[in-house]
């Protein structure tokens, strides 16, 4: 079945640009997406794309696309103490199914 | 603004306790999830539901039942709790167009003794 992959932790110093990976098995993705999950919190929609655009930018928010490596990255400049979360990457493979698969989360810490 | 509520953040219960996990949403959305959420495991899907009283098994289902009686609230039932049931719940409802985002809720944090 399909398989979403991330690493689990990740540490950044404060202004430092954060890179996290995911990388996904099924080449059949429509949407890919990056939730964070604050603690004790539920998980919220940063950003997501779609599988014929390469790149999307949005503020401190990069995306890129690698669709032949089946590899996302979210990029967030000067990082915040704010930033600190678990990030998840999703995909879902059409836009009518309910099929939405899950990475394991990559906890982001962001040291002062 | 979008809304998805689940009735308890916390929750202890018995080994082999009947548990109800209700969430309720605001946006008449017809699908909703259920969710558990395990370290290093990610976000597992339980079962969905894509209308009133329509549910369909995720990968994850056994020992999980659901209702659907109302199209804002979905509901998560263990019929007897076990400790490896012991984990996070998210429940989420989907936008059906455009992004496709799901909206969750707080999630309950279900501890089973």
């Amino acid at each position: 079945g399909e398989d979403v992959e991330q690493s689990l932790f990740l540490s950044v110093r404060e202004g430092d640009s954060s890179v996290i990976n995911c990388t996904y098995t099924d080449s059949s993705s429509t949407y890919l997406y990056w939730y964070k999950q604050e603690p004790g919190a539920g998980l919220q929609l940063l950003t997501y794309i779609f599988s014929n655009m390469d790149m999307k930018q949005d503020q401190r928010l990069t995306v890129l696309l690698n669709k032949k490596d089946k590899h996302l990255s979210l990029r967030i400049a000067d990082t915040q103490t704010g930033d600190s979360a678990i990030y998840f990457c999703a995909e879902t493979p059409d836009n009518y199914g309910q099929n939405f698969v899950f990475g394991p989360g990559t906890r982001l810490s962001v040291l002062p | 603004d979008v809304k998805v509520t689940q009735s308890s953040r916390y929750l202890v219960k018995r080994t082999g306790e009947k548990v109800f996990l209700e969430c309720v949403q605001d946006m008449d959305h017809e699908n909703m999830f259920w969710y558990r959420q395990d370290p290093g495991l990610g976000l597992r899907l339980i079962y969905f539901s894509y209308d009133v009283k329509m549910k369909e098994k995720g990968d994850i289902p056994e020992g999980y039942s659901v209702s659907r009686e109302k199209k804002e609230r979905f509901s998560l039932i263990l019929e007897s709790a076990s400790t490896n049931q012991t984990s996070m719940y998210l429940c989420a409802s989907l936008r059906p167009s455009g992004s496709r985002e799901q909206y969750f809720g707080p999630g309950t944090r279900l501890t089973v003794t």
